[in-house]
């Protein structure tokens, strides 16, 4: 099972919106309803942004929302802050083999 | 407050065995899947394995099948990897995480496991 794909970097000027994309297959991505979405600090803990496509945890600031089409999923971070500037990955349970598949990252910075 | 700790990883010998815990607190552990993520250093994060509420159900990435087994004990509130037949590949921090892709997910702090002679 291979690494969903996301883009290595983005970024933004503060105030900016910025979207990553998770390509995954019609396996994955495709099929689930369970595709989420973690940031990242250096040192830290994954810390999950949305779940469930485009559901958002509470406490998560609502400038963060995701969306899927296909294979793809997306996240767009609106109103870019010094804060968002972390490491994003996707994640999706793959319906086929019953496992979990996560994104190959994404560094975001603000500009 | 929920809180999930792992247990000190360390260095071992390729070939070697290591027996990762979690303990959990703050929230009713038996009534939750559980899970653990591994990250190696300056790399992305993949998803080892997977255990369900009573420890009846087990899932694992094709990488550690055969290799690690993931257990729990309800009672003691705690999460167990027993990693045998370590490989420098397997080099990585390892997260125990709860529910890690719901809206009530949590993860621990991670703890560093490094194969090496």
């Amino acid at each position: 099972q291979s690494a969903l794909t996301q883009p290595p970097s983005a970024s933004g000027s503060p105030g900016q919106s910025v979207t990553i994309s998770c390509t995954g297959t019609s396996g994955d991505v495709g099929v689930s309803k369970y595709v989420s979405w973690y940031q990242q600090h250096p040192g830290k803990a994954p810390k999950v942004m949305i779940y469930e496509v485009n559901k958002r945890p509470s406490g998560v600031p609502d400038r963060f929302s995701g969306s899927k089409s296909g294979n793809t999923a997306s996240l767009t971070v609106s109103g870019l802050q010094a804060e968002d500037e972390a490491e994003y990955f996707c994640s999706s349970y793959a319906v086929s083999s019953d496992i979990y598949v996560f994104g190959t990252g994404t560094k975001v910075t603000v500009l | 407050e929920v809180q999930l700790v792992e247990s000190e990883g360390g260095l071992v010998q390729p070939g070697g065995s290591v027996r990762l815990s979690c303990a959990a607190s703050g929230f009713s552990f038996s009534n939750h899947w559980m899970h653990w993520v591994r990250q190696a250093p300056g790399k992305g994060l993949v998803w080892v394995s997977r255990i369900n509420r009573d420890g009846s159900m087990t899932g694992y990435v094709d990488s550690v099948k055969g290799r690690f087994t993931v257990s729990r004990d309800n009672a003691k509130n705690t999460l167990y990897l027993q990693m045998n037949s370590l490989r420098a590949e397997d080099t990585a921090m390892y997260y125990c995480a709860r529910d890690f892709d719901s809206g009530d997910g949590h993860w621990g702090q991670g703890t560093l496991v490094t194969v090496s002679s």
